[in-house]
């Protein structure tokens, strides 16, 4: 059961467009939100979060979108650079008594800015 | 900033063998890390959270025999891949978090190739 779904695998955007990544969760219990990017052969690296009590969080070219109602977060980079192509991974934590803090991930969409 | 360390990057390994990955947290002490697998165009699975001093607590659906983890100290884990297979190829990555904050970020190694012939 994927309760973190990003649904496009892969985008292509013009350098200095904005592009949009989309994830959609399906547990309520999920409270925290993050977006990693991650480069071929490295380990993912933190890019931005967002607490569920807000709807919106903003950092430089950086902003991450969350509608609960929806159980959609979206992240948006204006203006789009060829350095920002990578793969983006969505990840929601909760908490859980039993197992503490845990971090489940989407599965990554391609993003692709041409020059 | 924090930065974790992952040994080796890539390994070969025959059927049958076992296999040890490294994670070292460099410059911050962690006394939870965790560890991922990655199959090819999916999303980073939580195989198990390891805990400096105690057991390591698996998800579901992961072999606690086959993939041993001990966090031996607050810099160290492992995961020891045993008696490998060829499914067991993946790309097998660990974190650890900076700051006792659920909410602080989870830094990651750099990931380790596993390829079992």
């Amino acid at each position: 059961d994927q309760q973190v779904k990003q649904n496009s695998p892969s985008l292509s955007v013009q350098e200095g467009r904005i592009s949009i990544l989309n994830c959609d969760y399906t547990n309520s219990m999920f409270d925290y939100f993050l977006w990693y990017k991650k480069y071929p052969a490295e380990g993912p690296t933190f890019l931005i979060s967002i607490s569920s009590i807000k709807d919106k969080n903003e950092d430089g070219r950086f902003t991450v979108f969350l509608n609960k109602s929806a159980k959609h977060l979206s992240l948006h980079i204006v203006p789009s650079q060829p350095g920002d192509s990578a793969v983006y991974f969505c990840a929601a934590s909760s908490w859980a008594e039993t197992s503490g803090s845990r971090l489940t991930f989407g599965e990554g969409t391609q993003l692709t800015v041409n020059p | 900033g924090a930065v974790v360390s992952q040994h080796p990057s890539w390994v070969i390994c025959k059927s049958g063998t076992s296999v040890k990955i490294e994670c070292r947290s460099l410059d911050f002490q962690a006394t939870t890390m965790f560890w991922y697998r990655q199959f090819p165009k999916q999303s980073l699975m939580l195989m198990a959270t390891s805990n400096e001093g105690s057991k390591a607590t698996y998800e579901q659906g992961v072999e606690k025999d086959k993939f041993l983890i001990n966090h031996a100290s607050l810099t160290l884990s492992t995961l020891t891949v045993t008696s490998a297979h060829p499914e067991d190829s993946s790309f097998y990555i660990c974190s650890a978090r900076f700051g006792a904050d659920r909410r602080s970020p989870l830094h990651f190694g750099n990931g380790t190739r596993l390829t079992v012939t």
